[in-house]
């Protein structure tokens, strides 16, 4: 699976929109891009996934840029509820293919 | 039961100690997967199961056993527990292995090889 790059850590007011950015230069044609978030003790939370267009569901929009070479998820009015680790996957979606990298710790701050 | 449970919650186990993590499904979901996770690091897969009565190795499955005998039932087996194994271990399922992976997590079970 093609490896993903994303900034450490990101800041956020409550209210704004939180912009997580990824980068996944290498991704092949059959992978698709998956989010999932981690808050702090509890196991991952599936959160929005696609391959070429962009997506909206009622947690966040993620949007893929026309190369498929870098993504952004949008979560439009972040809360402190929000505050956790976010991971950025690419994935042909068998099971053996799903991994998580070290993510970006979002922290959003009233 | 609604959703994916773990148990125990937490566990501290001696050395050379034989342990046994619980997870349980009602969803009905085919697939089911082991991960650990260590501090700063990512989850890290240690074994799935694409459907009852079959299992496949993830990336770190050495130390580690499962078995499905069901479709909701996913133990992993620590036959000799190393202090290596130290870890939070958290058990996932999903629907099928296939392309639309939504996994669902449990909450996880801390566990402390001394």
């Amino acid at each position: 699976d093609a490896k993903t790059t994303q900034p450490p850590s990101m800041d956020c007011a409550e209210g704004r929109a939180a912009n997580l950015p990824c980068n996944h230069s290498t991704i092949s044609g059959n992978e698709y891009v998956y989010w999932y978030r981690q808050i702090h003790s509890q196991g991952p939370q599936y959160i929005i996934h696609g391959l070429k267009n962009n997506e909206t569901n009622e947690m966040a929009s993620l949007i893929i840029t026309e190369d498929r070479k870098s993504s952004t998820l949008i979560l439009p009015h972040a809360t402190l509820r929000d505050t956790a680790v976010y991971y950025c996957i690419v994935s042909t979606g068998t099971a053996s293919k799903l991994t998580f990298g070290t993510g970006t710790r979002l922290q959003v701050t009233l | 039961i609604a959703g994916i449970t773990q148990a125990p919650t937490s566990q501290i186990l001696a050395a050379g100690r034989r342990m046994t993590l619980r997870c349980t499904q009602d969803m009905r979901h085919n697939a089911m997967y082991w991960y650990r996770q260590d501090l700063g690091l990512g989850l890290r897969l240690i074994h799935y199961s694409n459907t009852a009565g079959t299992t496949g190795k993830g990336e770190v499955p050495d130390g580690y056993s499962v078995s499905r005998a069901n479709t909701d039932d996913f133990p992993l087996t620590l036959a000799s527990a190393v202090p290596s194994q130290t870890s939070v271990y958290f058990c996932a399922s999903s629907l099928s292995s296939g392309r639309v992976n939504e996994q669902f997590f449990g909450p996880g079970t801390r566990l402390t090889v001394l």
